[in-house]
């Protein structure tokens, strides 16, 4: 079975520029989180679907970022335009819908981006 | 708000050695789990083990086991009979069942980076 997989694994841009992160999570999981790791500081969750609807924002920093999971399948997570304080890691994780917590959560290798 | 503390940046252990991670948390929900999550040099996250806050016993799975007080808001990491392969960085994360968000997103410690020695 195919983990959780994202692209690219790293991102060098400009700042001001846009840059667009996948996420494909593991077939048949209907819960998709984003996660993000600026250097030093803890793992913050950013946002949470459920299927392809949102189901908690709560984490996303502001609106230069924008998360789609059209069909319920992948998602995209873009950042337009990039700032410095972008920069770091960013991970998906899945999991599958149903007694909610027990299912765990399943994460990809992450996408390191950086913002020159 | 929830927050986890992992106060050891860094730790080193010789193999075949016990080592014990630390991890404290505050919330002020009752109904919450907790988890240590590891991460190997350029590898994945993946689960090590899991705790339901519900559970007066400590969960164990083979060699790594935790050590939950409730009371003190800590949850250590014991890793027994340390092997190579267990050189990674160390997350404690928490989660609870936000009604109002219907999400079971972590909240994760900073990490421990554990080093095993040959």
């Amino acid at each position: 079975e195919a983990g959780v997989t994202q692209f690219p694994s790293h991102s060098v841009i400009e700042k001001g520029q846009t840059v667009t992160l996948r996420c494909d999570p593991i077939s048949g999981h209907d819960n998709l989180y984003w996660y993000r790791r600026v250097m030093g500081k803890e793992i913050k969750f950013l946002l949470h679907f459920v299927k392809e609807s949102k189901q908690d924002e709560s984490g996303m920093p502001n609106n230069r970022f924008l998360a789609e999971r059209t069909g319920g399948t992948y998602s995209t997570l873009k950042v337009q335009p990039a700032e410095l304080e972008d920069s770091g890691v960013y991970f998906c994780a899945s999991s599958q819908l149903g007694t909610g917590v027990l299912h765990e959560q399943f994460f990809g290798p992450g996408t390191r981006l950086t913002v020159l | 708000a929830q927050t986890v503390t992992q106060s050891q940046p860094e730790m080193s252990v010789q193999e075949a050695e016990t080592v014990t991670l630390s991890c404290t948390y505050d919330t002020s929900e009752n109904n919450y789990y907790l988890f240590w999550y590891k991460q190997p040099p350029s590898r994945q996250m993946i689960l090590v083990i899991r705790q339901e806050a519900y559970k007066q016993q400590n969960a164990t799975e083979n060699r790594f086991s935790v050590n939950f007080q409730k009371a003190a808001k800590s949850f250590s990491l014991k890793i027994s009979d340390s092997q190579l392969g267990d050189t990674a960085m160390y997350f404690c994360a928490f989660t609870a069942y936000y009604s109002g968000a219907g999400s079971y997103q972590l909240t994760f410690g900073k990490g421990t980076k554990l080093s095993v020695i040959p």
